[in-house]
């Protein structure tokens, strides 16, 4: 079956740097990647869908400028957090999906990263 | 815009007993259903999906769900659960055009109980 990986699984910063989470689709081409926000105990926020080789479509209310994401290559995404703070600590999952594949309407998930802001 | 809403944010049931987690949607065009399940500090793992045919749909786990477009509803079953079914579960819609974002219902925690 599809693998989507991400890493690193948990990772912790100082206030005021910045984290790079990687998101890769194994063994599939990722046409389309997807970035998630969870916060404790709640739902799933789409915060942006990125299509290879073009720029990303943030949701209202998610500053582009904080989380910067790249999919440069049909199977690598980042998630960047800019100069981050204490309550940009949350749990990030990345989804992705072949759009032009068979199972076009497959999503398949990362397994998180936990990001810790101190 | 499509929309989820799942009915019961806690549901605590006891063991080898049957559930039943509400899940209704909104949607002006044709969708994608599923439903995913969430254990602590993982990822999501998917039960099982309704993309088209029979309204009733097996997944995983034992777990079912069946799609009812009159009521927008695609709840989910278990005749009979077990401890390590106690988890987070999340009913998700997605559009069948445009850029298929995926919307998430706020979730449904399953509490076993012995």
């Amino acid at each position: 079956g599809a693998v989507v990986s991400q890493h690193p699984s948990r990772v912790i910063c100082k206030s005021g740097t910045s984290v790079k989470i990687e998101c890769r689709s194994l063994d599939f081409q990722a046409t389309t990647m997807f970035w998630y926000r969870q916060f404790p105990k709640k739902s799933l926020m789409l915060m942006a869908t990125s299509n290879e080789g073009s720029k990303a479509t943030y949701e209202q209310g998610v500053e582009k400028d904080k989380f910067l994401i790249n999919h440069a290559s049909l199977t690598l995404s980042t998630l960047t957090v800019t100069s981050a703070h204490p309550e940009d600590s949350s749990f990030y999952i990345c989804s992705a999906r072949d759009l032009v594949g068979q199972n076009y309407y497959e999503q398949y998930f990362g397994p998180g990263t936990r990001l810790t802001v101190t | 815009a499509q929309s989820v809403t799942q009915l019961d944010s806690q549901v605590p049931v006891f063991e080898e007993a049957p559930v039943e987690l509400r899940c209704n949607y909104s949607s002006s065009v044709s969708v994608y259903l599923f439903w995913y399940v969430q254990y602590p500090n993982q990822g999501l793992q998917l039960l099982l999906k309704y993309l088209s045919g029979s309204t009733l749909v097996k997944g995983i786990n034992g777990f079912e769900a069946e799609f009812n477009k009159s009521q927008t509803s695609f709840h989910l079953r278990k005749p009979s659960v077990h401890i390590s079914d106690t988890a987070e579960y999340f009913c998700a819609v997605s559009e069948g055009t445009g850029g298929f974002k995926t919307i998430f219902g706020a979730g449904t925690r399953l509490f076993v109980k012995a």
